[in-house]
């Protein structure tokens, strides 16, 4: 059981340059959410997916699509990189109990876009 | 959702109770407050959440005032692996969306 799993871990990009962060969970959550964290600040919600085949924007969606292929995996993808979207960025999953939406979060990809 | 504050940091001894204070003044009767930290670079981690009553689980304790306009998270017996940053966060389930804040920088100090 490897909770929420992010490739790459690291990356760095060019201005302009594509690519997608992948995320995936093994738990069977309902629920899964894609974040950036900027340094010394906290998480911010670019896009969640409150169910397979539903996305949904967050707090800083702009520049960023995403993908519920399936129940377990969530991909991010950069159109069109820019140094902006220097950040960490975080995956993570939920179930719904009771009300309780507890979140699981992966280790991060590190981007750098230069 | 209602917005929290918390102080930007905090010291405590090793072996001490750590006591993390959160304002949540505008929150409204169906909103959770969820506690999560996050170590170092890691993703964050929940801790413990609730409504009206106070929580206890392995972890830590919650106790959240008779109005809920405010919360306390409480480590009862702070280690060094405890230094973290602490979110406090103000939940409605049926939006969900979690909005994190600047949080607390707990150090742990021998």
């Amino acid at each position: 059981n490897a909770g929420v799993t992010q490739t790459p871990k690291f990356q760095v990009l060019k201005t302009g340059q594509s690519m997608t962060l992948q995320c995936a969970q093994d738990m069977n959550h309902n629920s899964m959410y894609w974040y950036r964290q900027d340094p010394g600040m906290g998480l911010r919600l670019i896009y969640y997916s409150a169910s397979e085949g539903t996305t949904d924007k967050g707090e800083v969606p702009n520049g960023y699509n995403v993908s519920r292929l399936n129940k377990r995996e969530f991909s991010l993808r950069l159109e069109s990189a820019a140094p902006s979207q220097t950040s960490v960025y975080f995956c993570a999953s939920s179930a719904v109990s009771g009300g309780s939406y507890e979140q699981y979060f992966g280790p991060g990809t590190r981007l750098t876009v230069t | 959702d209602a917005k929290t504050t918390q102080p930007t940091s905090m010291d405590c001894a090793e072996g001490r109770a750590a006591n993390l204070p959160c304002n949540h003044s505008t929150i409204s009767g169906n909103e959770y407050v969820y506690w999560y930290r996050q170590i170092h670079s890691q993703g964050p981690q929940y801790i413990i959440h609730g409504l009206k009553n106070n929580e206890t689980n392995e972890m830590a304790s919650l106790i959240i005032t008779e109005d809920r306009k405010s919360s306390t998270l409480i480590l009862p017996h702070a280690t060094l692996r405890d230094t973290a940053v602490y979110y406090c966060i103000a939940y409605l389930y049926n939006f969900n969306k979690f909005y994190f804040g600047s949080g607390t920088k707990l150090n742990v100090k021998p």
